[in-house]
């Protein structure tokens, strides 16, 4: 099993709609939560990082981490077409380690 | 902003040959990280460095080695290439006195035929 698991998809949905991206992880010492965007052939682009539990808004996108439940979401609000794309989901124990990847969810937004 | 910057984009090798990957991180940033990724898969993680040194370990093949230098830049040496070594390869850079926020490059894509 692997230590972080995320919802597969793919996900098509029209544009305007809510996004939600949701990833589940079995180590407890993860503190650090990221979410990239990566488009075909391209590097992982952060799109948010969030430190323990919580939540954390910027723009369309919202990040919640609920450690309780070892359980993380990414939101997007208005959905484009230029959101489409593979999201990761990524954690980290220490402040300066590896990261740990979801195995990505492409969305795709139709216009 | 400057960002990280991997070269070459594209390599096309044969199986047994050796190749470097070159790595230039974010001005200041003092960690860099190597991260491998298949067709399809997320990236893994293979090895990271911290001001020059060795700071973690990850499923890198004993083939592969990697330093990084005292201008912070990294290389990734890959020797003896195999068919399943076809993949990109991802440097990230981070500085270590603000934490988590690691930014990619823009990959170098391998092919070994």
């Amino acid at each position: 099993q692997k230590e972080v698991e995320q919802d597969p998809g793919p996900l098509s949905v029209p544009e305007g709609a809510i996004v939600s991206l949701n990833c589940t992880y079995s180590n407890s010492a993860f503190q650090y939560f990221m979410w990239y965007r990566q488009y075909s052939r391209k590097g992982p682009e952060l799109l948010m990082y969030t430190y323990s539990s919580g939540n954390k808004e910027d723009g369309r996108f919202t990040a919640q981490v609920d450690k309780s439940s070892k359980y993380i979401s990414l939101f997007i609000r208005d959905s484009q077409p230029s959101d489409s794309a593979t999201y990761l989901c990524a954690m980290r124990v220490t402040n300066a380690g590896k990261s740990t990847f979801g195995d990505g969810t492409t969305l795709t937004v139709k216009p | 902003a400057a960002g990280v910057i991997q070269s070459p984009r594209h390599l096309i090798k044969e199986k047994r040959e050796t190749a470097t990957l070159k790595c230039y991180p974010i001005p200041r940033h003092d960690t860099v990280y190597w991260y491998q990724q298949g067709p399809g898969q997320d990236p893994q993680f293979l090895i990271s460095f911290y001001e020059k040194m060795q700071s973690d370990k990850g499923s890198i093949p004993d083939r592969f080695s990697a330093q990084q230098f005292s201008d912070y830049h990294s290389e990734l040496n890959m020797s003896s290439l195999e068919l399943g070594d076809s993949a990109l390869y991802f440097c990230a850079s981070s500085y270590s006195g603000t934490g988590s926020e690691q930014y990619f490059g823009p990959g170098t894509r391998l092919t070994v035929t």
